[in-house]
Order: C-alpha cells, then sequence, then structure tokens
C-alpha cells in the first residue's frame, strides 16, 4: 500500500478485556515503531523494531504490554487485561532504516470502559 | 533525556497572516529536531526537520523554521497561512547519536485558520 495502515481504527473494550491492535508498515520499511498518544498529548515512544526483532520496549508502560512482528511486516500490539488509562490513540511509524524518516499510520483510538 | 515544551496550545489566525508556532527544547546532548503536522484523521506528516547544517530549514507546504542552539528553540514559521493548514502541529525531538530513533514530541500546537 501507499502508506501505514493501521486496524481497527477504533476499538471499545470493557476494562479487563484483552485487545489485539494491528499495523501494516510500508513495504520494505525495515523499522517499525509504537507510540502511544494520551488525549491532549503528543505521542510518546513505545517500543522499536528491526524486521523482526524488538530492540527497544523501554517505553512499554507495564507487563501487559506486549508487541510482536514475527516476520519481519506486520506487527501487533496486545494489550492484556485493559485498564481505563490505557484509552488512548496507539501510533505506529516505519521507516526504510532505523536513523530515516518515520511515516506514521493514522492510529488506533482505543477507549476503555 | 529530551523534552519538548510547545508554548501555545491554540494559535488563532486569519487566512494570509503570517504564523509562528514556538518551541523550545532541553536536552544534554546534541539533538535532532523535526516537526509534524497531523490533520484530522490522518497520521502525522513529517513538515521538515533539521540534522546538521544551515539553521533555517525548510519544509513542505511554505513551511520553515529556525534551529537556535543558544536559545535551545526551533520555532516554525509560514509567511502566509491557508484554510488548508488548519491542523494540530507537533515538535519532536531525538538524540544525534543512538538510539536517534525514539522520537519525543511536545503536547502539539493547534493552529486554526480562520477565513
Amino acid at each position: 500500500g501507499a502508506g501505514v495502515s493501521q486496524s481497527p481504527r477504533y476499538k471499545v473494550a470493557k476494562r479487563g478485556q484483552d485487545v489485539a491492535l494491528r499495523c501494516d508498515p510500508i513495504s520494505g520499511h525495515v523499522s517499525l515503531f509504537w507510540y502511544q498518544q494520551a488525549l491532549g498529548q503528543g505521542p510518546e515512544f513505545l517500543t522499536y523494531f528491526q524486521n523482526e526483532a524488538q530492540l527497544d520496549k523501554s517505553g512499554l508502560p507495564s507487563d501487559r504490554f506486549f508487541a510482536e512482528r514475527p516476520e519481519g511486516s506486520v506487527s501487533t500490539l496486545k494489550i492484556q487485561r485493559t485498564q481505563q488509562e490505557d484509552s488512548a490513540v496507539y501510533l505506529c511509524a516505519s521507516s526504510l532504516a532505523w536513523s530515516d524518516t518515520q511515516y506514521f499510520g493514522p492510529g488506533t483510538r482505543l477507549t476503555v470502559l | 533525556a529530551q523534552s519538548v515544551t510547545q508554548l501555545d496550545s491554540q494559535v488563532p489566525v486569519f487566512e494570509e497572516a503570517p504564523v509562528e508556532l514556538r518551541c523550545n527544547y532541553s536536552s544534554s546532548v546534541s539533538v535532532y529536531l523535526f516537526w509534524y503536522v497531523q490533520y484530522p484523521n490522518q497520521g502525522l506528516q513529517l513538515l521538515l526537520k533539521y540534522l546538521s547544517g544551515s539553521t533555517l530549514v525548510k519544509g513542505i507546504n511554505g513551511f520553515e523554521a529556525e534551529f537556535n542552539k543558544s536559545q535551545t528553540s526551533f520555532h516554525l514559521r509560514k509567511p502566509s497561512v491557508h484554510i488548508s493548514d488548519t491542523a494540530e502541529y507537533f515538535c519532536a525531538v531525538s538524540r544525534s547519536g543512538g538510539s536517534n530513533y525514539k522520537l519525543t514530541f511536545g503536547k502539539g500546537t493547534l493552529l486554526t485558520v480562520n477565513p
């Protein structure tokens, strides 16, 4: 595709449910990033992949957050036992290499009730 | 660690007026600087970036920014705005050495261009 795509665009979950958010990066992009954007805030870094390797997960807020990219392309961000404070827009970005311009997807807006 | 302060959360202007969106950063190491724009229901789009060299950086859509190391600022300017420039603008910083993929964003400035 022409850009980074994310699905679903909107997700409503009840507190305690598990959710999975998908990111399809630009074809050929080696690096993939996840960010969390709370309401009224700028995006905050969560984690970084180079191909299938998760090289940096320093921004994941708790062990309930888990990300994977098993074949070095599509990535999934999973949140277990969702809490209200997890409500945010989750942005995915990809780049040709780790230091190149990051191209962002439209995000998934997660609302936890 | 790096941090970014965008001094104005909202900036209303009239069409064809000039605009400046302010950004200050804090870092103990050398940095790269970025401005991104976010239109409603769309992803962040890179407007311009400063990596090194000339401190005046020109970007897309007629925007430019100037890196001022002594004032730790990277303000975004446009001499004449259009209605279509209405969007949220984010300033971001990363360290210039290792781990420069990790962007730290400000809280954003909502630019509203009125007719």
